[in-house]
């Protein structure tokens, strides 16, 4: 099993829509979890920090559910400009190390 | 603050010869991480290193590939004898650790001809 586990999509969706995306991950002792964001030829650029309580960023919500070993994004209203590829990113406890997942690929439409 | 710096942007590489890829981390960060990237594909991991360490290098192709990151100076990703297969995009990123997040370099295209 993969340390770091996404659907790779895509995701075609139209303007305004709501799209989630889901991660999960297999080392239990994972510790810090992020999304990242990379434009196509681009370097991965972070979208933001998934705490235990869940965090929102505007029209992004980031959720863990550490039971499941899963984390979840959450984009509404999406853009034309929100199309990317979706990293998910896990922080492992035991050597700091940043494992990614392959990626989500979104690709929103008029 | 600058962020991560990676040089060149572009290089370009005849089959046989050497490549030398550079990463200088933001300042103050002591962990630095280099994943290549295939077009179409994504990000794979390749070695993750300390100051003067190297503590995981799984992703490493067993030969013609090293990486080093000396107490002075920026980290090195280093290719020996390229093959057209190792045209990539070759990411670096740095953190300081502690489970913080990391932050990307713009990246070293490689292209073997």
């Amino acid at each position: 099993r993969k340390e770091v586990e996404q659907d790779p999509g895509p995701f075609n969706v139209p303007e305004g829509a709501t799209v989630a995306f889901n991660c999960t991950y297999s080392n239990s002792a994972s510790q810090s979890f992020f999304w990242y964001r990379q434009d196509c030829r681009k370097e991965p650029k972070l979208l933001m920090s998934v705490y235990s309580s869940g965090n929102e960023d505007g029209r992004f919500t980031a959720q863990l559910n550490r039971a499941s070993q899963y984390i979840s994004l959450l984009i509404r209203d999406s853009k034309l400009s929100d199309s990317a590829t979706y990293l998910c990113v896990v922080n492992m406890r035991n050597t700091d190390k940043l494992i990614f997942g392959t990626g989500t690929r979104l690709q929103v439409f008029p | 603050n600058a962020g991560v710096m990676q040089n060149p942007r572009h290089l370009v590489r005849r089959r046989g010869q050497e490549a030398r890829l550079r990463c200088s981390p933001v300042k103050g960060h002591s962990h630095v991480y280099w994943y290549r990237q295939l077009p179409e594909e994504g990000l794979k991991f390749m070695v993750y290193l300390q100051k003067e360490n190297i503590i995981d290098e799984s992703g490493m192709p067993k030969e013609r590939f090293s990486a080093e990151f000396p107490k002075e100076g920026p980290s090195i990703l280093r290719i020996q004898q390229v093959v057209r297969g190792d045209s990539a995009a070759y990411f670096c990123a740095s953190s300081q650790g502690l489970g913080e997040e990391a932050f990307f370099g713009q990246g070293t295209r490689l292209t073997v001809v």
